[in-house]
């Protein structure tokens, strides 16, 4: 049973470009997390996401962070007009359910480091 | 509000030496509580839950942590660490019956374990 998949590993953009990164939850998993983490600090939450629903997005700036997870294909983190300020690593788990109640844990995939020019 | 502090920044432990990192917490009622390790460039690898019954609760590597409700901590421990251990520990809190989403993350301490 594969891991939660990210893609790609590293990404480089300049300053203004699109950065788009890509997460395949684990097999079974329907519930989808987006963390962002900066150098030596924790993980700040972004987004949650369910199949075609945004559950919470309470973590996400307002301007130019979008997410989703179609019926098909992997969830997608896009960041529009990137600034040196998202440099990070975006990190995205999954599990199985996310309904109250149920303990479940999240597993991370390897993330994606972002560097902006 | 709930949350959790990791009051250690670094710990340092010799190789075969007991290890405690440590993580309080804030929430009402009985909290869902996590430990995590992250390897460098890596993601986070879930080490152990407390949900609920036993408060002393084993998980991956060797690794327990134990609930106390009345000072609200949940330290992880390993009775003999490994150089292998070092890495960046996270703990995390939900509060119940709460959103998976809603899950808070420490700010993590770094276990380095000399030979």
């Amino acid at each position: 049973n594969a891991g939660v998949m990210q893609n790609p590993r590293h990404l480089v953009r300049r300053r203004g470009q699109e950065a788009r990164l890509r997460c395949s939850p684990m097999k079974g998993h329907s519930h989808v997390y987006w963390y962002r983490q900066l150098p030596e600090e924790g993980l700040k939450f972004m987004v949650y996401l369910q199949k075609e629903n945004i559950i919470d997005e309470s973590g996400m700036p307002k301007e130019r962070f979008s997410a989703e997870f179609p019926k098909e294909g992997p969830s997608i983190l896009r960041i529009q007009q990137v600034v040196r300020g998202d440099s990070a690593a975006y990190f995205c788990a999954s599990s199985p359910e996310g309904t109250r109640n149920s303990p479940y844990e999240q597993y991370f995939g390897p993330g994606t480091r972002l560097t902006v020019t | 509000a709930q949350s959790v502090a990791q009051p250690e920044d670094q710990v340092n432990v010799a190789e075969g030496n007991p290890l405690t990192v440590k993580c309080t917490y804030s929430v009402s009622g009985n909290p869902y509580l996590f430990w995590y390790v992250q390897y460098p460039n890596r993601g986070l690898q879930f080490l152990l839950k407390y949900i609920t019954g036993d408060n002393l609760v084993k998980g991956s590597y060797g690794f327990e942590a134990e609930f106390n409700k009345s000072q609200t901590s949940f330290h992880l421990k390993k009775p003999s660490a490994l150089v292998s251990d070092s890495a960046l520990y996270f703990c995390a809190v939900r509060a119940p019956y709460s959103s998976a989403s809603k899950i808070i993350f420490g700010s993590g301490t770094r276990l380095s374990i000399r030979p």
